[in-house]
């Protein structure tokens, strides 16, 4: 099984400052990793698929990049809507999520 | 408007069953591989189930096997989830996720809003 570990599991930010988790695969994963954003009581929202491409509507503020087992989101300028839970997931295996990366106020 | 709903969830006594259903609109259901995805209170997202678009194809995570089965009519455009033998483990939010492609192995990019399962005696 893939295992996919997420660093921070928390991570305390102010608005307008550039943010980024890294998730890391057990082994190569190429480039089969999205993101997702969940906040409390709703459902998770794809922000990146195939390690790097933005879905459709995300704002450009997100990115994400790496291959192989090592990836990052970065969030270019922190705004008062990501405040929130983030989560990896690889698709070259079956499915993994990450444990989740808990972005809050500071 | 494209929207998954699902139904079904409840409170049920370890060793019992429930069938969760995910009710697709505003897509073309047979194109897609669908998954249920489950989130324990206040835990992290764990994938349970896929199934192909043509529902020849189904896979489960380790936990469930021999307990859950993944069906789906495509005539009704309707995702179901058969839950056997329940743990108190498998208490959480279900949620039910379509894949990018027909033949799955791609990311989740449509989700509902989910249904909560409960089991406790």
């Amino acid at each position: 099984d893939i295992q996919m570990t997420q660093s921070p599991s928390t991570l305390s930010a102010s608005v307008g400052d550039r943010v980024t988790i890294t998730c890391r695969a057990s082994q190569s994963i190429t480039s089969w990793l999205a993101w997702y954003q969940q906040k409390p009581g709703k459902a998770p929202k794809p922000l990146i698929y195939d390690a790097s491409r933005l879905e459709t509507g995300v704002p450009s503020r997100f990115s994400g990049s790496g291959f192989g087992t090592e990836f990052t989101l970065t969030i270019s300028s922190l705004q008062p809507d990501d405040f929130a839970t983030y989560y990896c997931q690889q698709y070259n295996t079956y499915w993994t999520f990450g444990q989740g990366t808990k972005v809050e106020i500071k | 408007d494209v929207q998954l709903l699902e139904s079904g969830g409840g409170v049920v006594q370890p060793g019992g069953s429930l069938r969760l259903s995910c009710a697709a609109s505003g897509l073309t259901f047979d194109t897609y591989a669908m998954n249920w995805v489950r989130q324990a209170p206040g835990k992290g997202l764990e994938w349970v189930s896929a199934i192909s678009g043509s529902g020849d194809a189904t896979y489960y995570v380790d936990s469930v096997k021999g307990r859950f089965t993944i069906s789906r009519d495509n005539s009704k455009n309707t995702l179901y989830l058969q839950m056997n033998s329940l743990r108190a483990e498998d208490t959480a939010l279900y949620y039910c996720a379509k894949d990018l492609s027909s033949g799955g192995g791609r990311y989740f990019d449509l989700w509902g809003r989910g249904t909560l399962v409960s089991v406790s005696s």
